[in-house]
């Protein structure tokens, strides 16, 4: 069965500063990978997604993830961080033809001044 | 953009009643999840539904639970007896297959007094 896992609960970063979430999963079969976001009081939003085509994914603001299938990683960056990137962040793993898709425990980001 | 939509945003509702959370997933999607999150902790899955009927359930959706599509467009979450510990944020999402992204709803709030 598929998992994943998020290192860090919470991770604070200055303002203009590199962000970096890390990601590891675990699936017995080529995965797809998923990054989502989510604002104070708000739904989950996707910022990124990996389907078995490039392993360098682009998203929405600026984000970008890598997989690595050595690694089991698909951690995501940014090169500078903004205020508004502070939210929580959910990493999540869907089996090919799975009918679920399973998240981490998320990270909350913090962008300090 | 098509989205997916719930109703309401928020409900307190007494242990022991009846609740009925919905939602309507974006038109030309198969797939439909009803996601919780306890405040503070992380997405759990709940059930997929996929031609009406339900694909795959957690331990969390047990009996009090159930899944409806009445009407080709709404999706519902019923909880039968409510109790204390369902107090979280319940998200419907959908899907167009298997082997893509869910889009979430902005979540209903559901608090048992």
């Amino acid at each position: 069965a598929q998992s994943v896992t998020q290192l860090g609960s919470h991770v604070s970063v200055s303002e203009g500063a590199l962000v970096l979430l890390r990601c590891n999963y675990s699936s017995s079969v080529p995965p797809y990978l998923f990054w989502y976001v989510q604002y104070p009081n708000q739904g989950l939003q996707l910022l990124l997604k990996y389907t078995s085509a490039a392993t360098l994914v682009k998203g929405i603001n600026g984000f970008e993830a890598e997989f690595k299938k050595s690694e089991t990683s698909f951690h995501l960056t940014k090169p500078s961080a903004h205020m508004s990137d502070a939210a929580e962040y959910f990493c999540a793993v869907r089996e090919n033809r799975d009918d679920k898709i399973i998240f981490g425990k998320g990270t909350r980001l913090h962008i300090l001044p | 953009e098509p989205e997916v939509t719930q109703t309401p945003s928020h409900q307190v509702t007494q242990m022991g009643q009846e609740v009925i959370l919905r939602c309507v997933p974006i038109s030309n999607h198969l797939y439909f999840y009803w996601y919780r999150q306890i405040l503070g902790q992380k997405v759990e899955f709940l059930v997929s539904f996929y031609n009406n009927e339900i694909s795959e359930k957690s331990e969390i959706f047990d009996d009090q639970f159930s899944v409806e599509r009445p009407d080709g467009s709404n999706f519902t979450l019923k909880i039968r007896s409510t109790k204390l510990e369902d107090s979280a944020m319940y998200f419907c999402a959908s899907s167009v297959s298997a082997n893509t992204e869910a889009f979430f709803g902005q979540g209903t709030r559901l608090t048992v007094v």
